[in-house]
């Protein structure tokens, strides 16, 4: 079965701390995409990648960054954490090829205080 | 520019009602159409796909979709409701051209089946 992987299910951190969110897909996937989860909001796409190295801002990048080294792993990273960034991150995945769906990690809950 | 509109915060059907979570869709060249499913405390799973062909396209757990590009939606159907079905649905919509590639998510509707 395959898998879209997130490190942390919840995680708890102080304003201004460096907070970095993994990412890691078995399915040999080219695109990766993190997404924050807001009530009423949706999904926001924050950053996503094509392929490795490469990067691409999406709608709300501001106060983030990310990391492709590898094909199957992508960080996201908070520079330094704010209250305002307390939400749900949602990791996904997709094949560059063909018109498929995106699947999903099952979320890592980020309460920054 | 592409977006998805989900005009129902919340829907409640008793178990056992056909159900219709509704979502629009605007989009420059032909839509390609996802619903997603969200249950407590887990990530997206996907429920069906439109890219093309037939209107009616079924999907995961008795699920449906119909496609309507007059009226631009692509509401989300079951003939009767379960209470497992509650949850938070997701419509998505991507355009048919080269280098729109992301998905496009609406706010999303949460579903509740009353017992």
């Amino acid at each position: 079965d395959v898998k879209v992987t997130q490190s942390s299910r919840y995680l708890v951190k102080r304003t201004g701390e460096k907070v970095f969110l993994e990412c890691v897909q078995d399915m040999d996937h080219e695109n990766m995409f993190w997404y924050r989860q807001d009530p009423g909001l949706g999904l926001r796409l924050i950053y996503f990648s094509y392929d490795v190295k490469m990067k691409e801002k999406g709608d709300i990048p501001e106060g983030y960054s990310v990391s492709r080294e590898k094909k199957e792993r992508f960080s996201l990273i908070l520079e330094s954490a704010s209250t305002n960034q307390t939400s749900m991150y949602l990791c996904a995945s997709r094949l560059q090829r063909g018109l498929y769906g995106y699947t999903f990690g099952s979320g890592t809950r980020l309460t920054v205080v | 520019a592409q977006s998805v509109a989900q005009p129902e915060d919340q829907v409640n059907v008793a178990e056992g009602n056909p159900l219709t979570v509704k979502c629009t869709y605007s989009v420059s060249g032909n839509p390609y159409l996802f619903w997603y499913v969200q249950y407590p405390n887990r990530g997206l799973q996907f429920l069906l796909k439109y890219i093309t062909g037939d209107n009616l396209v079924k999907g995961s757990y008795g699920f449906e979709a119909e496609f309507n590009k007059s009226q631009t939606s692509f509401h989300l159907k079951k003939p009767s409701a379960l209470v497992s079905d509650s949850a938070l649905y997701f419509c998505a919509v991507r355009e048919d051209q080269t280098g729109a590639n992301n998905l496009f998510f609406g706010t999303g509707t949460r579903l509740t089946v009353i017992p």
